[in-house]
């Protein structure tokens, strides 16, 4: 299994402009998650989905969004990107929804909103 | 709302030296615990977690931590640190609904040789 794969691993946006941050995973999981980790702040969860078609908010959901159309992908939308975006982003999945499960963790994306 | 604490920021020690993690949360009612771990250039991975039963939590690679009710906290020990556990480490809280965690800010540790 590759786990779960996050493309790309960098990328550079200059104010205003949109970009998909891609996410997958292929151990059949149900629930995904994607946090923003910033200097001083830990992860912060920004949205999160317990199956296909099911997505809600988290901590700091203004200026994401997101969509579950099959189990294994859960994109992060940007449709406007501002500075403060800046962070670098790590997309999660566990097996199911229940709060006992181990969260297992992307490579991570870092952005850089010019 | 849910908050959790982790009061060392950068924590250097020497090889073989105790190590002792703090971490506290404020939550009122039934919480589940973790820690993580972020290797440099590695993703962030379980190292062990609470949720009922028996309040010290063996974990990988000879860590453990103690669920404090009282205290509300849930610090993070190792006897005798590598210089392979350089890392961050971060204690995160899931106090509500599905499986949304609540992290802190992070402990960077660094083990000198």
């Amino acid at each position: 299994n590759a786990g779960v794969t996050q493309t790309p691993k960098f990328q550079v946006l200059k104010t205003g402009q949109s970009m998909t941050l891609q996410c997958a995973q292929d151990m059949n999981h149900e629930y995904m998650s994607w946090y923003r980790q910033d200097p001083g702040m830990g992860l912060r969860l920004i949205h999160y989905s317990v199956g296909a078609g099911i997505t809600d908010q988290g901590e700091v959901p203004n200026g994401y969004n997101v969509s579950r159309s099959t189990t294994e992908d859960f994109p992060l939308r940007l449709l406007s990107a501002a500075p403060s975006q800046t962070s670098v982003y790590f997309c999660a999945s566990s097996y199911s929804k229940g709060r006992m499960e181990t969260q297992y963790f992307g490579p991570g994306t870092r952005l850089l909103v010019l | 709302a849910q908050s959790v604490s982790q009061h060392n920021h950068h924590v250097i020690l020497s090889e073989a030296a105790s190590l002792e993690l703090g971490c506290n949360y404020s939550y009122g009612g039934t919480v589940n615990l973790f820690w993580y771990v972020q290797y440099p250039g590695q993703h962030l991975q379980l190292l062990l977690k609470y949720f009922s039963g028996d309040p010290l939590v063996k974990g990988i690679k000879g860590f453990e931590a103690e669920f404090i009710k009282s205290k509300f906290s849930f610090n993070l020990r190792k006897p005798s640190v590598q210089w392979s556990d350089t890392a961050e480490y971060f204690c995160a809280v899931n106090a509500g609904g599905a499986n949304n965690l609540f992290f802190g800010t992070g402990t960077r540790l660094t083990v000198i040789p």
